[in-house]
């Protein structure tokens, strides 16, 4: 079964402190591994997707990878608006199946 | 341009009712999701339409569930009797193409059964 671990579950830091979070996976013929941003009583926000180990792609302070068992999100010199949850999800079309496979989240919080 | 557009933004009904969730989907998006966020837990999938064809519907917890999508366009999810165990935050989403492309999200139905 696809599984998707997030971690830190919770992680703070000051404004301009840099850092990274982790989306490890276990899955069969990933096709596209996903980064979205939740904020309270909101959908989730797409940021980027990832589709081969070695890529790469970046937005504001925001960078993410991908290798075969694992992504992470680079947030360089955060800023309070940088304040959210962070989703990573994977989707295998296993069985016709276009599902995403979300983790629990990273709860980010960025104090001035 | 519109995104996905979901209602009611809040439901609070009682055990045993019948509540409908909406979702409208971008426009021109063929591909529509239904995700469930139990607290304390990860969103999860519930089931997939391409137009107004159930793709995948694997994640559909039991028949006390309906999904449907007439016409292709917006779709309305059902849940009948309630169960307290339904309380959660229901995600639509859609998207253009099929794997490997972005869905974006609508902003959730919270449901509470009391």
């Amino acid at each position: 079964e696809d599984q998707v671990t997030q971690s830190p579950e919770a992680l703070r830091l000051q404004e301009g402190e840099s850092s990274s979070l982790n989306c490890s996976y276990t899955v069969s013929g990933l096709r596209g591994l996903f980064w979205y941003r939740q904020d309270p009583g909101k959908g989730p926000e797409f940021l980027f997707t990832l589709y081969s180990a070695g890529e790469e792609k970046e937005k504001e302070r925001l960078k993410a990878t991908l290798t075969k068992k694992e992504s992470f999100l680079h947030i360089t010199a955060p800023k309070p608006e940088d304040s959210a949850t962070y989703l990573c999800a994977v989707q295998a079309p296993q069985g016709g199946s276009e599902k995403l496979v979300f983790g629990k989240g990273t709860k980010l919080t960025v104090n001035p | 341009e519109a995104g996905v557009t979901q209602f009611p933004s809040h439901s609070v009904i009682e055990k045993g009712q019948t509540v409908t969730l909406r979702c409208d989907p971008i426009s021109g998006h063929d591909n529509l999701y239904w995700y469930r966020r139990v607290m304390g837990k990860e969103i999860k999938f519930l089931l997939h339409f391409v137009k107004e064809s159930k793709q995948d519907e694997s994640g559909m917890p039991n028949n006390r569930f309906l999904a449907e999508r007439t016409g292709g366009t917006y779709s309305t999810l059902k849940v009948q009797p309630a169960e307290l165990e339904d309380s959660g935050v229901y995600f639509c989403a859609s998207s253009f193409a099929f794997t490997g492309t972005e869905a974006f999200f609508g902003q959730g139905t919270r449901l509470t059964v009391v």
